[in-house]
């Protein structure tokens, strides 16, 4: 099936840094990625859309100048998370959907850690 | 508002049992709905994507039913094994394309 990788897998950082998280599709293209956010136990949230060649689209609730989102081509989408704080700590899971089976392919997420 | 509610929090059970899974929804009239698996500290896994105009699918030892009366959604893992140990997510799409809502998720333990 379809793989999707996300890097760094594992990221801490001090208060106030920035972060960026990579969603690459690797043996597809992905004109639409979604970015989750998962906390401890609970289930993910969708925070945006990510759409190739044009701006992101937004959760309501969610800061769209402190989650950064870049889709730059058909196969790598970008979030970065500007001046981190500890309660952005969380699990953020990436995925692109599969056009034919209309299934989301997930990519194994990035654990941040903001100190 | 929409909503969607796993109704166990953990089930446990025993290998070789079924496990059954539900999955309700409220304010919803989805065309299709979706199960996925997760394992802690990774990304979600599909398994099954279940139409409105079907009422079963089946997998393997996974079976999915869908009652759009009802706006709920029945999984059952038969013979269940601890491999199957796991959370299971339901999704159901919402507004624009392929974008999904999940559930809170159903932990799974198979003891042996």
């Amino acid at each position: 099936g379809a793989v999707v990788s996300q890097h760094p897998s594992r990221v801490i950082c001090k208060s106030g840094t920035s972060v960026k998280i990579e969603c690459r599709s690797l043996d597809f293209q992905a004109t639409t990625m979604f970015w989750y956010r998962q906390f401890p136990k609970q289930s993910l949230m969708l925070m945006a859309t990510s759409n190739e060649g044009s701006k992101a689209t937004y959760e309501q609730g969610v800061e769209k100048d402190k989650f950064l989102i870049n889709h730059a081509s058909l196969t790598l989408s970008t979030l970065t998370v500007t001046s981190a704080h500890p309660e952005d700590s969380s699990f953020y899971i990436c995925s692109a959907p599969e056009s034919v089976q209309e299934t989301q392919y997930f990519g194994p997420g990035t654990r941040l850690l903001v100190l | 508002s929409q909503k969607i509610e796993q109704n166990s929090e953990a089930l446990n059970i025993q290998e070789g049992k079924t496990a059954t899974l539900t999955c309700n929804y409220t304010n919803y009239s989805p065309a299709y709905l979706q199960w996925y698996r997760q394992d802690p500290g990774r990304g979600p896994v599909f398994l099954l994507l279940i139409r409105e105009n079907e009422k079963e699918k089946r997998k393997e030892r996974l079976k999915v039913t869908f009652d759009t009366t009802l706006k709920q959604s029945l999984f059952h893992i038969t013979a269940s094994q601890p491999a199957d140990s796991a959370t299971y997510l339901c999704a159901l799409l919402s507004g624009g394309y392929n974008k999904l809502i999940f559930g809170a998720g159903t932990r799974l333990a198979v003891h042996p």
